[in-house]
């Protein structure tokens, strides 16, 4: 199993702010990382596939890099749509796996 | 873009079997891979299993939490997937997805279009 971690579990942050959320797999993924952005009681949201790529549709001040072992996801300036919970997810092994998630509130 | 809508979620109790389908529309899916995920109360999303398109052999892959437990199908003709839950224990309490899964290449997928979810409550 490929397992994915997250730094931080959570953070505080005010509109405009740039954010940025780490998240690290436990062997080496290439660049077979997503992520996505879950508002409770709705359907998560693709952001960020093959670690740089944004989905159709996604605000560019969302951004994605990384390769390997280590990946961020970006937020240039935080806007009030924003406050929610982040996930990272591998596809490299058959098995996907997602990330514990980041919880991004409003300070 | 394709719309998922889960149903058949509920209180069953454990031990017991359910089954939850996810109907999709708006395009054809017979080409899709879809994966089911679930959230438990107060956690992060959980991959649970996935089927390939017919034309890949309409094989599956299972997390090892359900392995053995959980059957994913589909029917083509009914634009239709089927979670079929079997044995399950308090810890399958949770929201379950659908989603289908964009490739960007072969073996590279996303989780492109997803459903609301449906309920399973596992409980005495």
């Amino acid at each position: 199993d490929i397992q994915m971690t997250q730094s931080p579990s959570s953070l505080s942050a005010s509109v405009g702010d740039r954010v940025t959320i780490t998240c690290r797999a436990s062997q080496t993924i290439s660049i077979y990382l997503n992520w996505y952005q879950h508002k409770s009681g709705k359907a998560p949201r693709p952001l960020i596939y093959a670690s740089s790529s944004l989905q159709s549709g996604v605000p560019s001040r969302f951004s994605g890099s990384g390769s390997g072992t280590e990946f961020t996801l970006t937020i240039s300036s935080l806007q009030p749509d924003d406050f929610a919970t982040y996930y990272c997810q591998q596809s490299f092994s058959p098995l996907p796996s997602f990330g514990p998630g980041t919880k991004v509130e409003i300070k | 873009e394709v719309q998922l809508v889960e149903s058949g979620g509920g209180l069953v109790k454990p031990g017991g079997s359910l089954r939850l389908s996810c109907v999709a529309s708006g395009r054809t899916v017979k080409d899709a891979w879809v994966s089911w995920v679930r959230q438990a109360p107060g956690k992060g999303l959980e991959w649970v299993g996935r089927i390939k398109s017919t034309s890949d052999g309409a094989t599956t892959d299972y997390s090892v939490r359900v392995n053995t437990r959980f059957t994913i199908s589909r029917d083509d003709s009914k634009n239709t997937f089927y979670l079929q839950m079997s044995r399950l224990q308090s810890e399958d309490t949770a929201l379950y997805f659908c989603a289908t899964e964009e490739r960007w290449t072969y073996s590279g997928t996303y989780f492109d279009s997803w459903g609301q979810g449906a309920l399973v409550a596992v409980s005495s």
